[in-house]
């Protein structure tokens, strides 16, 4: 199992940015996918859920309205686009998969990635 | 929103010692407990699912246990590797949610 992220990088309050992340090693169209964070010196943060028929998405409260999570199937790709983007939105991003146990997903986060720092700053 | 609080905020501890650490959730949260391992500069690691399962490849060094609001993860005897930060996360109800940490350190 692999999970690739990408698109981090450094950008002003109220700008844009578009994470990916590449899956690879395990059937992708089955499983809901995640995005958790860490501001820098900080604890986990839990972003974003989407199931794996992209029907069911969730988010934290700071995130919504801003943040929109997606998924490619045919590309085994996630996404998250963040807008209106804080400085408290600093931090490193973290794509990671939620597991099936006793077949049903469970809301953990058993496969993650490298991670993608995102900025936020004038 | 459930909130974890995870105790003690840091643990200093020689190798070979054993390492209770505690989290405690704002309501019950059944058994939907998660604990992770985080060392500088990695992303964290799944250890403990569902308050006292051991995931995949996880030593027996590690054990859980826990049920409604209080929560352990103990670490029978402490090795080298161990030294890292470890969180709890709740899947019971949204938003999902993290610990605030602990960090066993090397005493």
């Amino acid at each position: 199992v692999q999970l690739v992220e990408s698109g981090g990088g450094l950008v002003k309050p109220g700008g844009s940015l578009r994470l990916s992340c590449v899956a690879s090693g395990f059937t992708f169209s089955r499983y809901s996918m995640n995005w958790v964070r860490q501001a820098p010196g900080k604890g986990l943060e839990w972003v974003s859920s989407l199931s794996s028929d992209s029907v069911y998405a969730d988010y934290a409260g700071s995130m919504k309205g801003r943040f929109t999570i997606s998924r490619d199937n045919a590309k085994n790709s996630l996404y998250l686009q963040m807008d209106s983007l804080r400085a408290e939105d600093t931090a490193v991003y973290y794509c990671a998969r939620a597991p099936y146990y006793y077949d049903s997903v469970h809301y953990y986060f058993d496969y993650w990635g490298q991670g993608a720092l995102v900025t936020v700053s004038s | 929103e459930i909130v974890l609080t995870q105790s003690p905020v840091t643990l200093s501890l020689s190798p070979g010692k054993r390492a209770t650490l505690s989290c405690r959730a704002s309501q019950s949260i059944s058994i939907f407990l998660a604990w992770y391992q985080q060392k500088p500069g990695q992303a964290p690691r799944l250890l403990i699912y569902d308050a006292s399962n051991r995931a995949t490849d996880i030593p027996a060094r590690f054990s859980a246990s826990g049920s409604g609001t209080d929560f352990t993860l103990t670490i029978s005897s402490v090795e080298p590797e161990d030294f890292a930060v470890y969180y709890c996360q709740q899947r019971a109800s949204w938003p999902l949610t993290f610990g605030g940490g602990t960090k066993v350190e090397i005493k």
